[in-house]
């Protein structure tokens, strides 16, 4: 069965510009949650989607929003990018069936805002 | 705000020892515990998931929960230099169907 996939893996912008990212989960998965890594912040939370709804959000700005397709594959975008939103954006999925159960990243795209 | 703390480390042990990697979490109703390893460069890498207090084992891995001392735990035996990594502890809480990270611990295991 094929993993979490991520498109693209790589990414630069300018300040200002906007970015949207792409994840596809693994099949059979509904649920998909985004994440930002930052070496001194770690991996925080961003939101998770399930069918087609945002279901948790963490404590982002409203500049980084998402949506997630009817076949599960699930988009991120920030606007007005800033210096600081340079990072690893990681998408992982999961069955979307409860709180207990395992998820599964993917390879992560790595944004650089110059 | 539910918290995951580790230990920054670098944790060095040499090659064929027993690494032994903590965590603690604030949320009293957390339910799912899991241990990911993280190469750098590279995305995070599930481990172990437990859920229940006592021991989980998994070939050279072994997991320990202890709810009423909101502490879990990861012991590599037989520690490799391929084992050295970021270790990741994560925490889903009451109600929630999320990821709470802690900031990882860095292994090192020398030959």
């Amino acid at each position: 069965k094929a993993g979490v996939t991520q498109t693209p893996r790589y990414l630069i912008k300018t300040r200002g510009q906007q970015v949207t990212l792409s994840c596809s989960p693994i099949s059979g998965h509904r649920s998909v949650s985004w994440y930002q890594q930052t070496p001194g912040q770690g991996l925080q939370f961003l939101f998770e989607y399930f069918s087609e709804t945002q279901r948790n959000k963490g404590n982002f700005p409203g500049r980084f929003s998402g949506r997630q397709f009817s076949n599960s594959r699930s988009e991120m975008n920030v606007s007005t990018l800033e210096l600081g939103d340079s990072a690893l954006y990681l998408c992982a999925s999961s069955l979307g069936q409860g709180g207990t159960e395992t998820q599964y990243f993917g390879p992560g795209t790595r944004l650089l805002v110059l | 705000q539910k918290e995951v703390e580790q230990n920054s480390g670098p944790l060095s042990v040499p090659e064929g020892a027993i690494a032994s990697l903590n965590c603690t979490y604030s949320d009293r109703g957390s339910q799912s515990f899991f241990w990911y390893r993280q190469y750098s460069g590279k995305s995070p890498e599930l481990i172990m998931s437990i859920y229940s207090n006592g021991d989980k084992e998994d070939g050279r891995f072994t997991a320990q929960l202890n709810k009423a001392s909101q502490y879990v735990s990861l012991l590599i035996r037989d520690s490799q230099p391929s084992d050295s990594a970021t270790y990741l502890c994560a925490v889903i809480g009451t109600g929630y169907s999320t990821l709470t990270f802690g900031k990882g611990t860095m292994l090192l295991v020398s030959p």
